[in-house]
């Protein structure tokens, strides 16, 4: 199992600010996908990278693939309340399996 | 609408009662996979099937069964539950298998073994 380190484990901002969430790996993933779960329902996709130095956004979303293929990052500018949720990094090397980091938490408030 | 539908949502039962937690998607999916998510340790994988008639173990299988009778359908059996299965449990499928493929969540069975 390939481990995926995320930081920060937890995250309180206020409404208004920007933020970056880290997703580390010692191993090289051939794709890294980010999900958003919020409570009571299941993670929804939000991006898959696939490429070394990719850049993908969605709206105040930017996500990164890094050059090696070893981390990810999720910037969110000007976070809104409706951003609060649990942001889980996962990742694949070509495998059947997917593996998850622990996610981050979000809470936004107004 | 497109969809991974989980029942029960929310299951309490006793030690070593045999308990089923079925799982259905409607994409034609290939892909189908069982998780459990527990505070601090993450999701984690306990079962996954490439096709039908196709299982094979995750991460975190003891205590756990599955089969794949048909394409839509992926039941998880629990024989004897014990409490160290109290946890929220996602079923997901994808279009097939491959870490690239968009995985789409059910909305989560709360199972606690008392």
């Amino acid at each position: 199992t390939q481990l995926l380190e995320q930081s920060p484990q937890f995250l309180s901002i206020q409404e208004g600010e920007n933020l970056t969430v880290y997703c580390n790996s010692s191993s090289v993933f051939s794709s890294l996908q980010w999900y958003r779960q919020e409570p009571g329902e299941g993670p929804v996709l939000l991006v898959t990278v696939v490429t070394g130095g990719e850049v993908k956004k969605l709206k105040r979303l930017t996500f990164q693939f890094g050059d090696a293929r070893k981390d990810s990052s999720l910037h969110i500018t000007a976070a809104q309340p409706g951003d609060t949720g649990l942001y889980l990094c996962a990742g694949s090397n070509s495998g059947y399996a997917l593996n998850f980091g622990k996610g981050t938490s979000l809470l936004v408030t107004p | 609408e497109a969809q991974v539908t989980q029942n029960p949502r929310y299951l309490i039962t006793v030690t070593g009662k045999k308990l089923t937690v079925t799982c259905s998607q409607n994409m034609n999916h290939e892909y189908m996979s069982w998780y459990r998510q527990d505070p601090g340790l993450g999701l984690r994988q306990i079962y996954y099937s490439m096709n039908v008639e196709v299982t094979d173990k995750g991460d975190v299988p003891e205590g756990y069964k599955v089969s794949r009778k048909e394409k839509r359908n992926f039941p998880l059996i629990l024989e004897s539950p014990s409490p160290n299965q109290t946890s929220l449990y996602f079923c997901a499928s994808s279009l097939w298998s491959g870490g690239n493929q968009p995985q789409h969540f059910g909305d989560g069975t709360r199972l606690s073994i008392l």
